[in-house]
């Protein structure tokens, strides 16, 4: 079975133009978990979707953050505009409805913003 | 503020011998504790989960919790050079809360 799908694994911008980062979770999950990672702050959750519908964005840093998940089998991370200090690796990650902290990652997308 | 702290590391053992991760947090609601395994350049890994006092034994592996003492803890049996990662510790108060993460480092 494919795992998470992530896309791009790489991405390098300048600062103020938009990034998009996309996400396909396990089919027949249920949850849909984006985070970042840091050498700072380590693995912080930026926000996550049960069926879809945002649940928790209270880690989203700023108004310049915007999650969507349109559909069980995509969700996109967007920052617009982005700033140097947006640089570090997100993930995506998915779980089942019953056992939700039984989080799989994606490969993740390493982002750096000059 | 819920907070998970580790050691940062990096822990060094030599290969065959136990390594013993620690991890405190601060929230004494947390039901459900976790690790995970990640390799340099790679996405964390779930490798043991724990819900209950005690330890749980699963290969290699046992993780142990106290919850009066707020402590979860993983050791690693006959270390082996595969296992050097960064093992992050991860607690559940409505969402995951990870720690920074101990680097484990097995010397041939």
């Amino acid at each position: 079975d494919a795992g998470v799908i992530q896309s791009p694994r790489h991405e390098v911008t300048e600062m103020g133009q938009e990034v998009t980062l996309r996400c396909k979770p396990i089919s027949g999950h249920d949850y849909l978990f984006w985070y970042r990672q840091t050498m700072m702050r380590g693995l912080e959750l930026l926000i996550y979707f049960n069926n879809n519908v945002p649940i928790d964005d209270s880690g989203m840093p700023e108004d310049r953050f915007s999650a969507k998940m349109p559909n069980a089998s995509f969700s996109t991370l967007k920052i617009q505009p982005s700033e140097p200090r947006d640089s570090a690796v997100y993930f995506c990650a998915s779980s089942w409805d019953s056992q939700k902290e039984t989080q799989y990652f994606g490969p993740g997308t390493r982002l750096l913003v000059l | 503020q819920k907070e998970v702290e580790q050691n940062s590391g990096p822990l060094s053992v030599p290969e065959g011998a136990i390594a013993s991760l620690n991890c405190t947090y601060s929230d004494r609601g947390s039901q459900s504790f976790f690790w995970y395994r990640q390799y340099s350049g790679k996405s964390p890994e779930l490798i043991m989960f724990i819900y209950s006092n005690g330890d749980k034994e699963d290969g290699r592996f046992t993780a142990q919790l106290n919850k009066a003492s707020q402590y979860v803890s993983l050791l690693i049996r006959d270390s082996q050079p595969s296992d050097s990662a960064t093992y992050l510790c991860a607690v559940e108060g409505g969402k995951l809360i990870f720690g920074q993460g101990t680097e484990l480092s097995v010397k041939p």
